[in-house]
């Protein structure tokens, strides 16, 4: 299957800083990455589409200003979480697929903000 | 769009029994199913997964069931073993290479 790379796995940060987080598609040219978002024990929430060379498209309640995503490459989706706050503390998790595959995620970024 | 329920949110069965798992969809144009496992931390685990023209599938002692009319779908796991203690996570997609609407998960507890 398709290997997507994350990182970081985890990472902690003051509020108020930027983190951004990274997911490359390492054996094929994924035109689309979904980032979700994942709260402790909770399920698995998508907070938007990305596609290569044009804007994500982001879910209902989810700011764009705050949540940038670029995907400037075939191979590479980034997802940066502006002006973090001890509520966007979370498990965010990116995926892509091949047509009519299953889905590939990356191995998640877990971050806190303090 | 899709809307995905999932029951039970917890679940405890003794080891060697059956485990079932229970998801219902909304939306008639999804033709996707799949299962996730995940560990804490961890991205989740494709177990197994159906597509809509087809009714049932088998993985040793995993198995999916999936009724298009009522539109629901189920997983079993028979001669459950510790390991098999995790969340789980179904889903629905719409389309060949779309976003996934996952359940709201079931913790599975088994014990000896």
């Amino acid at each position: 299957g398709a290997v997507v790379s994350q990182h970081p796995s985890w990472v902690i940060c003051k509020s108020g800083t930027s983190v951004k987080i990274e997911c490359r598609s390492l054996d094929f040219q994924a035109t689309t990455m979904f980032w979700y978002r994942q709260f402790p024990k909770q399920s698995l929430m998508l907070m938007a589409t990305s596609n290569e060379g044009s804007k994500a498209t982001y879910e209902q309640g989810v700011e764009k200003d705050k949540f940038l995503i670029n995907h400037a490459s075939l191979t590479l989706s980034t997802l940066t979480v502006t002006s973090a706050h001890p509520e966007d503390s979370s498990f965010y998790i990116c995926s892509t697929a091949r047509t009519n595959t299953e889905a590939f995620f990356g191995q998640g970024t877990r971050l806190t903000v303090v | 769009g899709e809307n995905v329920e999932q029951h039970p949110s917890t679940l405890s069965v003794q080891e060697g029994d059956s485990a079932v798992i229970k998801c219902t969809y909304s939306d008639s144009a999804s033709n996707y199913f799949p299962w996730y496992k995940q560990e804490l931390g961890k991205r989740p685990q494709l177990i197994i997964d159906i597509r809509s023209n087809v009714g049932e599938k088998k993985d040793q002692r995993i198995a999916v069931t999936l009724n298009k009319t009522a539109k629901h779908f189920s997983l079993h796991i028979t001669e459950t073993q510790p390991e098999d203690s995790a969340v789980y996570f179904c889903a629905a997609r719409t389309g060949t290479a779309s976003k996934l609407t996952f359940g709201t998960g079931t913790r599975l507890q088994v014990t000896l």
